[in-house]
């Protein structure tokens, strides 16, 4: 089973400020990841696949990149509907999702 | 519009069987696969596993596999996910979710586009 690690736990923002999400996967996973928002109370939202390509509706300010094993998630300038909780999950081999970043207001 | 609608929060008992519902509408239901995601109180993720609803083929976590069983019945357009015996580590809220895929250089690449707002399990004695 192909092992998402993401960092920081926690990552604490000012609005307007950026934010770095990192994801390390334990083998190569290639392009095959996918970012999710999920705020509380709500189901996940895609924001982000194939490493880099927003989904629909997503805005500019969020951004991925990465291959293979690492990958990163930035929010360029954080609003204040950005604070929830960010996954990344590969497709490459039986899907698996990180453990999750709460981004939360500084 | 596209949506998932999932069925209602369920309270058992360890032991007793359930199965949920997730239904699909807005698009080609049988064009589509439809995973099953679990999220237990304050965790994250899990996928659980997935189903094509054109032929019900399916793929199952290694972590999931012969805990659950994914069916689908597409004359309905539904997914479905089911236990025989339930624990009380099953207690979580419960995702379907659609697939999409796009081409890349030498493969496809998965995602999940539409998500059913969860349905709630609790098994408690």
């Amino acid at each position: 089973e192909i092992v998402m690690t993401q960092s920081p736990a926690t990552l604490s923002v000012s609005p307007g400020e950026r934010a770095t999400l990192s994801c390390r996967a334990s083998q190569s996973v290639s392009s095959n990841l996918a970012w999710y928002q999920q705020k509380p109370g709500q189901a996940p939202r895609l924001l982000i696949y194939g490493a880099s390509t927003r989904a629909t509706g997503i805005p500019a300010r969020f951004s991925g990149s990465g291959s293979g094993t690492e990958f990163t998630l930035t929010i360029s300038s954080l609003q204040s509907e950005d604070f929830a909780v960010y996954y990344c999950q590969q497709s490459k081999s039986a899907w698996t999702f990180g453990q999750g970043t709460k981004v939360e207001i500084k | 519009e596209v949506q998932l609608v999932q069925s209602g929060a369920e309270v058992k008992k360890p032991g007793e069987s359930l199965r949920i519902s997730c239904k699909g509408s807005g698009y080609s239901f049988t064009s589509y696969w439809i995973s099953w995601v679990r999220q237990m109180p304050g965790k994250g993720l899990e996928w659980m596993g997935r189903i094509d609803p054109s032929d019900s083929y399916t793929n199952y976590s290694p972590s999931f596999q012969g805990h659950v069983t994914i069916s689908a019945d597409k004359s309905i357009s539904t997914a479905y996910l089911q236990w025989s015996s339930l624990k009380a580590s099953d207690t979580a809220m419960y995702y379907c979710a659609r697939h999409d895929a796009v081409p890349a250089a030498m493969n496809y690449y998965y995602y999940m586009d539409v998500w059913g707002k969860g349905t709630t399990v609790t098994v408690s004695s």
